[in-house]
């Protein structure tokens, strides 16, 4: 079976970063790509960005461009989201979930357990 | 950006009705279209995608349509493990979510 299985909940002070990491088992790690996907507290689901796991190439929502960093390491098989310069506003649960290999694929058909990230001074 | 928009934000609906959930794309998509469901603490679930195409081990009482701009969720007769949020992804350009739509009990 497919899981993803994320880190655990964070505490971070304004300015500070954030590093959540993603481990999937069940299938091959470079056959899919992986997405991030955050939620405010009661709000809905925004696209952060998401990487190819094969050949590292990203691809990030244009409002957090210089903030946001996606990578992988192929020998551990597990994906990282680092968020810098954080505001309280980036309070939110951050998924991972898994992304198709093609462009036509581009949907989510597995989650993470979801991170949760307080940002307060 | 692609910017998604669902309708209606809120739902109230009995068991056994037949619920329609509409989004719209703020230009052409083709069919690159997913609806998710989510429960409350859970992660999304993936119900369909490709606008239509059922995900495997989602019942049969799930069904997408639309292409271009305009995709529809239908829900026939509505069972009690269907009370939940749903929200639409586009993935032609990118990735962006609907606002979502919060089935609730009538």
């Amino acid at each position: 079976q497919v899981h993803l299985v994320q880190s655990g909940p964070e505490v971070k002070k304004p300015g500070a970063s954030v590093k959540v990491a993603c481990k999937p088992s069940g299938y091959t790690f470079t056959d899919y790509g992986i997405t991030w996907v955050r939620q405010a507290p009661g709000q809905g689901l925004e696209w952060m960005g998401w990487i190819g796991t094969y050949n590292g190439n990203t691809n990030y929502a244009q409002k957090l461009q210089g903030r946001v960093t996606m990578t992988t390491d192929t020998s551990t098989s597990t994906a990282y989201m680092e968020l810098r310069r954080l505001k309280s506003d980036d309070t939110a649960v951050y998924y991972c979930a898994r992304r198709g290999s093609g462009p036509l694929l581009y949907y989510f058909d597995y989650w993470g357990q979801g991170t949760l990230v307080t940002v307060s001074s | 950006d692609i910017q998604m928009t669902q309708s209606p934000s809120t739902l109230s609906a009995s068991v056994g009705d037949r619920v329609t959930i509409t989004c719209r794309a703020s230009q052409s998509i083709s069919s690159l279209l997913a609806w998710y469901q989510q429960k409350p603490g859970k992660a999304p679930k993936l119900l369909i995608y490709k606008a239509s195409s059922l995900e495997s081990g989602v019942p049969s009482r799930f069904s997408g349509s639309g292409s271009g701009t305009e995709f529809t969720l239908t829900i026939d007769s509505l069972q009690p493990d269907d009370f939940a949020t749903y929200y639409c992804q586009q993935y032609n350009s990118y990735s962006s979510f609907g606002g979502g739509t919060k089935v609730e009990i009538k």
